[in-house]
């Protein structure tokens, strides 16, 4: 079985721009979180999507957002990048139930 | 709102020491805990997974246990080897009406010298 797979991979933005980044999850598996990991924040959590709908949401400011699509992919979008939005972002996928978290291996963004 | 510790933040033992691995949450509303490692720069590894109901998880040499009334996980690695050099993840989600979000300590990196 595929893990959950992230693009890009790796990203180089200026600040002001905006991004986008993708996340597919473990086939069968209906939640998509998103988490932002920074040297100084550690793992913070940004949202969490289920069957299209956002069940929670972390806190971060309105310029990070996300979406679902009915075959469970996600995105999320950063509007009007800062330097202090270089991390890693990390998704991972799990069926409801149990919950346990695979996670895909991150974009790492880095802001200029 | 529930905060996770995991102390210490760096380990260093000989290759072969058994060795354990601290995780404390303030809020015991749980819905389960989970154990990861992640190698530098990579994503995370799901290690072992306990359920609110459950004490203690075990796969192969690790055994994870939850002690929910004080707030407390351990992660005991057996035997330890210098491929389990790493950064140990504890991670905590709670239960509402949504079944909640993860919420992660800072992690114990972990060095097995050979």
């Amino acid at each position: 079985k595929a893990g959950v797979t992230q693009t890009p991979r790796y990203l180089i933005k200026t600040r002001g721009q905006q991004v986008t980044l993708s996340c597919s999850p473990i086939s069968g598996h209906r939640s998509v979180s998103w988490y932002q990991q920074t040297p100084g924040q550690g793992l913070q959590f940004l949202f969490e999507y289920f069957s299209e709908t956002q069940r929670n949401k972390g806190n971060f400011p309105g310029r990070f957002s996300g979406r679902q699509f009915s075959n469970s992919r996600s995105e999320m979008n950063v509007s009007t990048l800062e330097l202090g939005d270089s991390a890693l972002y990390l998704c991972a996928s799990s069926r409801q139930g149990p919950y346990e978290q695979y996670f895909g291996p991150g974009t790492r963004l880095t802001v200029t | 709102k529930q905060e996770v510790t995991q102390i210490p933040a760096a380990l260093s033992v000989p290759e072969g020491e058994n060795l354990v691995l601290n995780c404390s949450f303030t809020d015991s509303a749980i819905y389960n805990l989970q154990w990861f490692r992640q190698d530098p720069g990579k994503g995370l590894t799901s290690l072992l997974l306990i359920q609110s109901s459950q004490r203690e998880q075990t796969s192969g040499r690790l055994n994870a246990s939850l002690d929910k009334s004080s707030g407390r996980s351990t992660l005991y690695i057996a035997a330890s080897q210098p491929g389990d050099s790493a950064t140990y993840l504890c991670a905590v989600r709670n239960y509402n009406t949504n079944a909640g979000k993860s919420t992660f300590g800072d992690g114990t990196t972990l060095t097995v010298k050979p």
